[in-house]
């Protein structure tokens, strides 16, 4: 079946480091990929997302390129703020009819 | 517009109580999701509703859980009786009709129990 894995953290960066959490997915079509965060005390919410490969998803400085061949999607930032402390879940669904199936979660510390 | 809504936030009960969680969807969004989320794991589909109906129920435990989505608009989840292995959040999510939605998924805040 069809399974997301990304690294394990926790990952522990300074203020205004570069940020890389590596994700690659399973499937047995061509899914949409997604990064969920969940901020402490808050549910889970859309980050970015690409629906096909090669695509760019893009948000809050975040970004992250849907790469078929190594099917990969990995989540990067140039400059991590102490805001950016969360866990970070990267998902896939096969359709828009199928629910996402989520990696296990990397936690980020950022420290001033 | 009011996002998914769950309660309670926190539930502590003792094993073998039973415990229920209520979920309110975004208006509109036809497809209902409980999900579990062990700490530390990501989270896990119980079961998935397209309206009313359960369409996707595979992972839900029959023995001690149940879920029920009357009128296609709310949602709870019951567990009876509990076990001290069920303690972990409940996510109930949301998403638009089928065939116009790209894969997002609405999250509530999630219902936490902990099983003494």
């Amino acid at each position: 079946g069809d399974s997301v894995t990304q690294m394990e953290g926790p990952v522990t960066l300074s203020e205004e480091a570069f940020l890389t959490i590596n994700c690659t997915y399973t499937a047995t079509g061509y899914p949409s990929l997604f990064w969920y965060v969940q901020y402490p005390g808050e549910g889970l919410q859309l980050l970015l997302k690409a629906t096909k490969a090669d695509d760019k998803g893009s948000n809050k400085g975040f970004e992250a390129t849907y790469r078929k061949e190594t099917t990969s999607f990995h989540l990067e930032k140039g400059s991590v703020q102490v805001s950016d402390s969360a866990v970070y879940f990267c998902a896939l669904s096969e359709s828009g009819n199928t629910p996402l199936v989520f990696g296990k979660g990397t936690r980020l510390s950022v420290i001033a | 517009e009011a996002g998914v809504v769950q309660s309670p936030r926190y539930k502590i009960i003792e094993k073998k109580q039973p415990v229920a969680f209520w979920c309110n969807p975004i208006s509109g969004h036809n497809t209902l999701y409980w999900y579990l989320q062990n700490l530390g794991q990501g989270p896990e589909l119980l079961i998935r509703y397209e309206n009313e109906e359960a369409v996707d129920d595979s992972q839900l435990p029959k023995d001690r859980f149940s879920a029920e989505r009357l009128k296609g608009v709310d949602s709870t989840l019951k567990i009876q009786p509990a076990e001290l292995g069920d303690s972990a959040v409940y996510l109930c999510a949301s998403s638009p009709r089928r065939g116009t939605n790209t894969g997002e998924l609405f999250f509530g805040e999630g219902s936490r129990l902990t099983v003494l």
